[in-house]
């Protein structure tokens, strides 16, 4: 089965930029998503198809993906965006999700 | 607003079914696929089913092929989750979520979830 790796865990002082890696096979033929999940809530759409954001969604979120590597980047990080991070893929007919990363405001 | 209402779970013993119910508001159902997606206490997402619009594409997770089985009735704007034979490792909370695009099913987003239905496998 397709697999997704996420580090566990990200810090990231007020303000300044996160980047949360998520790497598969391969990872840039296919599209990726990106959810963002506060404790409690369920997932919210932050990302999809790499680098398109939902409405009502910030534009300091924003994605890339190429190679075997996506990153979603928080630019500004603030106090509201302590949350755990999920990325998303398709392979075939059957969805992945990476492990989740814990993002940290320091 | 789009809504999705989840329920039907609950605690059953080792071996028992359970069904879960989906029902969406707010959006044209039948267009979309519709997805399970669960979580075990404390652990990530984990994909478990989806089925397209028109019931044409439905797909299982490996953890649960043979067991569970999805359906949906659009006339009841409706999405079904038949679970056999529970394990203690089908504990979790099951979300219903929505595709992003209309008519799609592989390739898509979920902008839509509910907030979920706690199933507990325990004796």
């Amino acid at each position: 089965s397709f697999e997704l790796t996420q580090p566990p865990s990200v810090s990231v002082s007020l303000g300044q930029t996160a980047s949360i890696s998520c790497s598969g096979d391969k990872l840039g033929d296919k599209y990726i998503c990106w959810y963002q999940q506060k404790p409690g809530q369920s997932p919210v759409l932050v990302i999809y198809q790499d680098v398109k954001r939902p409405s009502g969604i910030p534009e300091r979120f924003s994605g890339s993906n190429s190679g075997d590597t996506a990153t979603l980047t928080i630019s500004g990080t603030q106090t509201m965006d302590e949350a755990d991070y999920y990325c998303q893929a398709w392979d075939s007919t059957t969805v992945a999700f990476g492990g989740g990363t814990r993002l940290t405001l320091l | 607003e789009v809504q999705l209402v989840e329920s039907g779970g609950g605690l059953v013993q080792p071996g028992r079914s359970l069904r879960l119910s989906c029902v969406g508001s707010g959006f044209t159902f039948d267009d979309y696929a519709i997805l399970w997606v669960r979580q075990a206490p404390g652990k990530g997402l984990e994909w478990v089913s989806c089925v397209s619009w028109n019931s044409d594409i439905i797909a299982y997770a490996d953890s649960v092929k043979g067991r569970f089985t999805i359906s949906r009735d659009n006339a009841q704007n409706s999405v079904y989750l038949e679970m056999n034979r529970l394990t203690a490792e089908d504990t979790a909370l099951y979300y219903c979520a929505k595709a992003l695009r209309t008519i799609t099913v592989i390739g898509n987003s979920l902008d839509a979830w509910g907030q979920g239905t706690m199933v507990t496998v325990s004796s």
